[in-house]
């Protein structure tokens, strides 16, 4: 079956501390992978997305994610948070020939001061 | 304005209400689709229509009715709901659909509550 697995549903780190979120994914075709932030009140936003090539991924506010097809995985990480950054983050896998996206359900990143 | 926009941001109606979302896209794009977000659970996929026609009805409830008038416009037209209704609704908008690599535009969404 098609899926897409966020482990953690929250998580909570310090201001200027590297962070990681993780994501699996079981999808029976290439897969095309995505990372999607949502802001309070706010729609989702493209952080950065992979279709094939450089498994390292650079995204937008700083964010980077690493591909790694023997793990089914496709983790996000940023070296150094910002308050801003606090938001929910969703990761979504789809594959070719299909507009169709499988999203987690989200992990919800608390920034302390 | 620019981007996906949704109006109204949040809508509270009762079981037998007729109400309508509705979302608008300023990008250009061909392929409109309807999610709904609920809490604790993936986003799912409701509606797609792609150059006015819907290509996708992921199973939804005759009691959610969507219109694509034209590429930019898409409304999603709401009548006798129900509570477990209540919810998150997004609209996206991408070049295309058929191809996921077209990116998706997501639109901040209606937050709606059936009393």
């Amino acid at each position: 079956a098609q899926s897409v697995t966020q482990p953690d549903i929250h998580i909570t780190v310090s201001e200027g501390a590297s962070l990681e979120l993780r994501c699996n994914y079981s999808y029976g075709a290439t897969p095309y992978l995505f990372w999607y932030v949502q802001s309070p009140g706010q729609g989702l936003q493209l952080l950065l997305k992979y279709f094939s090539g450089d498994t390292l991924v650079q995204g937008i506010k700083g964010f980077e994610a690493e591909f790694k097809r023997s793990q089914s995985s496709f983790n996000l990480r940023k070296p150094s948070v910002h308050w801003s950054d606090a938001a929910e983050y969703f990761c979504a896998v789809g594959g070719a020939g299909t507009y169709k996206y499988i999203f987690g359900t989200g992990t919800r990143l608390k920034v302390l001061a | 304005e620019t981007g996906v926009t949704q109006t109204p941001r949040h809508l509270v109606m009762g079981m037998t209400n007729k109400k309508s979302l509705k979302c608008e896209q300023h990008l250009g794009h061909n392929a409109m689709y309807w999610y709904k977000q609920s809490a604790k659970k993936p986003l799912e996929l409701m509606f797609v229509y792609n150059f006015k026609e819907q290509t996708e009805n992921n199973s939804v409830p005759s009691r959610f009715s969507p219109e694509c008038p034209n590429s930019s416009h898409l409304f999603l037209h709401l009548h006798t709901l129900q509570p477990e209704d209540s919810a998150l609704y997004l609209c996206a908008s991408s070049y295309r659909a058929g191809e996921t690599y077209n990116e998706q535009f997501f639109g901040p969404g209606t937050r709606l509550t059936v009393l």
